[in-house]
């Protein structure tokens, strides 16, 4: 079973739709959960960063962490065209290293 | 907004050549990190660097690689003999004392 996995897509969506974006672990020891954004040929951009279980809200994205399904998601609410980009799920036990997963391509049309 | 910068954004090599990977982390940063990404594949760890030395390496950092923070704002990555599968996105980033990255605009590194 691979450390972290993600659909890796790609997911079309129409502008204005909700988006799902998930990711599945099988570490429990994993304590700190990050979603990044990757546009083509840049590096990723920090999105959201939670520590252990529950939600956390930022402008029109939202991270769940469910540590007890080893489940996390990010939503995003209104999407728009330049959301468009690749959408990394990223976990950390609390060391140096960081596990990434492979990342969902999304595309939200106008 | 403070950034991390990382020279060159292209560089093409040789096999068996030496490369050095340049990059300035965010200068209040204090754990440094560079990570690769094949084409179409995982961002994968490298290496952490805190307190001048190095902190956690994975299995892809061998002997070949190797990590300098020679004065107080550059971090270099050399690779002393390139191979085909070298061949990557090399991304720099930094941090303060958690776990979420700036990264730079990384180097793409071909190796012919």
């Amino acid at each position: 079973q691979k450390e972290v996995e993600q659909d890796p897509g790609p997911l079309s969506v129409p502008e204005g739709a909700i988006v799902s974006l998930n990711c599945t672990y099988s570490n429990s020891a994993f304590q700190y959960f990050m979603w990044y954004r990757q546009y083509s040929r840049k590096g990723p951009e920090l999105l959201m960063y939670t520590y252990s279980s529950g939600n956390k809200e930022d402008g029109r994205f939202t991270a769940q962490v469910d540590k007890s399904s080893k489940y996390i998601s990010l939503f995003i609410r209104d999407s728009q065209p330049s959301d468009s980009a690749t959408y990394l799920c990223a976990m950390n036990t609390g060391g140096f290293k960081t596990i990434f997963g492979a990342g969902t391509r999304l595309f939200v049309k106008a | 907004e403070p950034e991390v910068t990382q020279t060159p954004s292209h560089q093409v090599t040789q096999m068996g050549q030496e490369v050095i990977l340049r990059c300035v982390p965010i200068s209040n940063h204090l754990y440094f990190y560079w990570y690769r990404q094949i084409l179409g594949q995982k961002v994968e760890f490298l290496v952490s660097f805190y307190n001048n030395e190095i902190s956690e390496k994975s299995e892809i950092f061998d002997d070949q690689f190797s990590v300098e923070r020679p004065d107080g704002s550059n971090f270099t990555l050399k690779i002393r003999s390139t191979k085909l599968e070298d061949s990557a996105m090399y991304f720099c980033a930094s941090s303060t004392s958690d776990y979420g990255y700036t990264f730079g605009s990384g180097t793409r590194l071909t190796v012919v």
